[in-house]
């Protein structure tokens, strides 16, 4: 079975503009969530979603937001991009259950703003 | 709010040795626990998770971690360290309660083997 996919794996932007960042759960998982990864740093939650809704929300600004589609895939957008922004961008998966807890990461997105 | 600490930044240790990997947390809610490894240029992997019951777990990979509640603590330990076991190591915690599901992580900790 695939694993959590994210593309595309590396890309470079210029600060003002705009990128989206895609991802494809495990089959069958239907909870999706967002991580950023600042070389060095730990992951920082950005959002949840469970069934197409957002169940939870990092404190992030506005100009991070996302979609989960019907078939669970989903998209993570980021607008007028900061240097700040570059990180390594991660996606989970889960089926949503308790014992399913721990979700399981794609390889991210290296996202460098120059 | 939840935040964990992961008292070591680099931990160097040679190989076949013992290494203890230390992870405090805060948090007012019941909570449960992770530790996470990445390896470089990779996603993160799960190591073991403690939801419930015995409070210690264990990977396949010989590695064990023991939840302590008193102490708000939950330590990863090996007893033999392998040149593969470089990594980074992270530590996570996520609310037992409510619907939502996101982890807090520590800042990690670079596990360095030596031959």
């Amino acid at each position: 079975d695939a694993g959590v996919t994210q593309s595309p794996t590396h890309l470079i932007k210029t600060r003002g503009q705009q990128v989206t960042l895609r991802c494809s759960p495990i089959s069958g998982h239907k909870s999706v969530s967002w991580y950023q990864q600042v070389l060095g740093q730990g992951p920082q939650f950005i959002f949840q979603y469970y069934e197409k809704e957002e169940r939870g929300r990092g404190n992030f600004p506005d100009r991070f937001s996302a979609r989960q589609f019907p078939n669970y895939s989903s998209e993570l957008n980021v607008n007028a991009l900061l240097l700040g922004d570059s990180a390594l961008y991660l996606c989970a998966s889960s089926s949503g259950t308790v014992n399913s807890l721990g979700y399981t990461f794609g390889s991210g997105t290296r996202l460098t703003v120059v | 709010a939840q935040s964990v600490t992961q008292l070591d930044s680099q931990v160097p240790v040679f190989e076949e040795a013992p290494v203890e990997l230390r992870c405090n947390y805060s948090s007012s809610v019941s909570v449960y626990l992770f530790w996470y490894v990445q390896y470089p240029n990779q996603g993160l992997q799960l190591l073991l998770k403690y939801l419930s019951g015995s409070t210690l777990v264990e990977s396949i990979n010989g590695f064990e971690a023991e939840f302590n509640k008193s102490q708000t603590s939950f330590h990863l330990r090996k007893p033999s360290v392998h040149i593969s076991d470089t990594a980074e190591y992270f530590c996570a915690v996520s609310d037992r309660a409510g619907s939502a599901r996101q982890l807090t992580f520590g800042s990690g900790t670079q596990l360095t083997v030596l031959p």
